[in-house]
């Protein structure tokens, strides 16, 4: 059984540019969720994707958007990256358990300079 | 409004018991749940509670208290190798959870 895999494990962008995020989710899994974790605060909820759809958002704007795709794997997208997103983007994947169930990925840790 | 606080850092002997406290305000709650973090990795699952009373899980037992909003971590037995985050989430909507800042626990021999 694998768990969830993040790539890329570390990224730098400039301000103003674009960044994709990818996770595969756990065997079995059908739902992904990303956090925000900037340095020393908790993750913070982003959003949540199920059967392909978004299924619940956090307080992020619109520039946040994601994709989940047959396989349940997911990826994340952030527009006009500003210097306040550098953090590390957690994915997290669940079953039938759902919160209980939790598998979070080891992240990406993304810098904008 | 969402609320949760624990104490920013900590720190204990090896070999000793430490508590981290943790209290929450939330507008709903599907459980209280525990995370472990190292620098730069990802968080692991500790422990949950969704009634109140205590749950023990080999060195680590976690307790809530729904009326008072109040939940702790109980960590026994301290190695150098429990240095790291605890983080304390409520179950939220959306299938989502709600963290708290994490409190950094640093064993010293």
């Amino acid at each position: 059984e694998t768990g969830v895999t993040q790539s890329p494990t570390h990224l730098i962008k400039t301000r103003g540019q674009q960044v994709t995020l990818r996770c595969s989710s756990q065997s079995g899994h059908n739902t992904v969720s990303w956090y925000q974790q900037a340095l020393g605060q908790g993750p913070q909820f982003i959003f949540q994707y199920y059967r392909e759809e978004e299924n619940g958002r956090g307080n992020f704007p619109p520039r946040f958007s994601g994709l989940q795709f047959p396989n349940y794997s997911s990826e994340l997208n952030v527009n006009a990256l500003e210097l306040d997103d550098s953090a590390l983007y957690l994915c997290a994947s669940s079953g039938k358990q759902g919160i209980y169930g939790y598998t979070f990925g080891s992240g990406t840790r993304l810098t904008v300079v | 409004g969402q609320n949760i606080d624990q104490p920013t850092e900590m720190t204990a002997t090896e070999g000793a018991i430490v508590q981290i406290n943790c209290t929450y305000q939330t507008s709903g709650f599907n459980g209280l749940f525990w995370y472990q973090q190292h620098a730069g990795e990802a968080p692991t699952f500790l422990s949950y509670n969704v009634l109140d009373g205590l749950e023990e899980k080999g060195r680590f037992s976690s307790f809530l208290s729904r009326s008072k909003g109040y939940s702790y971590l109980l960590l026994k037995e301290l190695q150098m190798k429990d240095s790291a985050s605890y983080l304390c989430a409520v179950g939220g909507g959306y299938n989502k959870l709600i963290f708290g800042a994490g409190t950094r626990l640093a064993v010293h021999p």
